[in-house]
């Protein structure tokens, strides 16, 4: 298994421009979320989604998008990004919400101009 | 919703040496209390967990020890080695994950 993968690494944008971070997980997981990492704050969640067609919003959700039309893929969507969305953005998933045990992908380091 | 604070934010400890680090959460239906470890560049990885029905769990030369009344958890990580320098976050579980602010660990040889 790969587990939690995230594309890109690394992105640059800026102010105004749009794109999607992708995330998948090859675990038949239900439970995936959406954190941002910025320093000092921990994680904090944007989005998750506990099945596929179900999604939910986290303690950080605007300026962000998501979609859950597989049970494999939870991509995140910038609709227009803005310097405050800097950061760093972890893909996570978890066989259901009851199960507890989280996995985490590498991560997508986002700088915005 | 949950709130969960950790401290200290950074740790220097001399290898060999004990590191512990608290971590405090504010709703008492949380249940689920995992610890992950995040090395430069990488995702957070598991640790160690720990339920609420549970007051100690013990994996080799880390621990984790819960207080339910005080609503506090704690890590112990014994013997420290150099690739125990890492950052460490506590989390609490009220259905959605809750993170600590993270601690940076730094083991000096």
């Amino acid at each position: 298994n790969a587990g939690v993968t995230q594309t890109p690494k690394f992105q640059v944008l800026k102010t105004g421009q749009s794109m999607t971070l992708q995330c998948a997980q090859d675990m038949n997981h239900e439970y995936m979320s959406w954190y941002r990492q910025d320093p000092g704050m921990g994680l904090r969640l944007i989005h998750y989604s506990v099945g596929a067609g179900i999604t939910d919003q986290g303690e950080v959700p605007n300026g962000y998008n998501v979609s859950r039309s597989t049970t494999e893929d939870f991509p995140l969507r910038l609709l227009s990004a803005a310097p405050s969305q800097t950061s760093v953005y972890f893909c996570a998933s978890r066989s259901d919400w009851s199960q507890e045990t989280q996995y985490f992908g590498p991560g997508t380091r986002l700088l915005v101009l | 919703g949950e709130n969960v604070e950790q401290h200290p934010s950074t740790l220097s400890v001399q290898e060999g040496d004990s590191a512990v680090i608290k971590c405090t959460y504010s709703d008492s239906a949380s249940n689920y209390f995992p610890w992950y470890k995040q090395e430069l560049g990488k995702g957070p990885q598991l640790i160690i967990d720990i339920r609420s029905n549970v007051g100690e769990k013990k994996d080799q030369r880390i621990a984790v020890t819960l207080n339910k009344t005080a609503k506090h958890f704690s890590l112990h990580i014994t013997e420290t080695q150099p690739e125990d320098s890492a950052v460490y976050f506590c989390a609490a579980n009220d259905y959605k994950l809750s993170f600590g602010a993270g601690t940076t660990v730094t083991v000096r040889a």
